[in-house]
C-alpha cells in the first residue's frame, strides 16, 4: 500500500536556526497538508496546500513557517527561525483531488519528523 | 467543521467490545464522519467513514442514528494493540480544507 513518507525521522537544531522538514506525499495525491503535535497534546493544523498554494492555513503558521512543492514528489515545510516552543512531532499528510471517486477521501499521514529545538 | 464531543479516556480488557461514542450536533447536510486512531510517535490513521445507518470495515463498525448528531465507532473483541487515541471528525475533506482534530478518546485495554 502507498504511504507518505517523511525525513528525517528525527531532527535536532539551536533556536534560531532554519529546517526544513520533507516529505514524499502518495504519489497520485493533490491534497498536502502539515499537522504538528507538541508532546502530551492534541494534532494541530498548521496548513493546507493544493494547487501550488496554500489553500488554508492556522493562526500557528505565522511568517516564520512556509510550504513549497519543489518538484513532483516533495513537499517541504520550512521554519525560518526555530524557538524553543517549535519543539514538536510535525506529520505531513496527502489526500486524493478532484476526480477521484471517492468524494470525501480521508488523509494518509506520515509517521512524523520529531524535531527538538535546543 | 462541526464541532465534536468525545470521552477523554476509556478503559477496557482484552477480547471486549469496545464503543466509543462521538457526538456532533450540528452536522451539516453534506458532511461525513470519520474516524482515525493514533498509536505513540505515529500519525494518526484512517479507520473508518460513514454519512449513515452502519459501515463495517476489516478494523471496526460505524454506527449512524437517523439524526446523525452522534456516531459510535464499534471496536470488536479488542486486543493489547488496540491502546491508543481515537478521533472522530466531522466535515467533507473534498478540498484542502483545514481539517481540524479534537482532542480524541484515549482507550486503554488490559490483559
Amino acid at each position: 500500500e502507498p504511504e507518505v513518507t517523511q525525513t528525517p525521522s528525527h531532527q535536532v537544531t539551536q533556536m534560531g536556526q532554519e529546517v526544513i522538514l520533507r516529505c514524499v506525499p502518495i504519489s497520485n495525491h493533490l491534497y498536502f497538508y502539515w499537522y504538528r503535535q507538541i508532546l502530551g497534546q492534541k494534532v494541530e493544523f498548521l496548513v493546507s496546500f493544493y494547487n501550488n498554494e496554500i489553500s488554508e492555513k492556522s493562526e500557528i503558521f505565522d511568517d516564520q513557517f512556509s510550504v513549497e512543492r519543489p518538484d513532483g514528489s516533495n513537499f517541504t515545510l520550512k521554519i525560518r527561525s526555530t524557538k524553543l516552543e517549535d519543539s514538536a512531532m510535525y506529520f505531513c499528510a496527502s489526500s486524493p483531488g478532484p476526480g477521484t471517486s471517492s468524494y470525501n477521501s480521508p488523509l494518509h499521514f506520515g509517521n512524523g519528523t520529531r524535531l527538538t529545538v535546543t | 467543521l462541526a464541532k465534536t464531543t468525545q470521552p477523554i479516556s476509556m478503559d477496557s480488557y482484552e477480547g471486549q467490545e469496545v464503543n466509543i461514542t462521538c457526538s456532533h450536533n450540528n452536522i451539516a447536510t453534506n458532511d461525513y464522519i470519520t474516524w482515525y486512531q493514533q498509536f505513540p510517535s505515529q500519525g494518526p490513521r484512517f479507520i473508518i467513514q460513514g454519512y449513515k445507518t452502519k459501515v463495517t470495515n476489516e478494523v471496526a463498525s460505524l454506527f449512524i442514528p437517523a439524526d446523525r448528531k452522534s456516531s459510535t465507532l464499534s471496536l470488536p473483541r479488542v486486543s493489547l494493540s488496540d491502546t491508543a487515541v481515537y478521533y472522530c471528525l466531522v466535515g467533507v475533506h473534498s478540498s484542502a480544507s483545514k481539517i481540524i482534530f479534537g482532542s480524541g478518546t484515549r482507550l486503554s485495554i488490559r490483559p
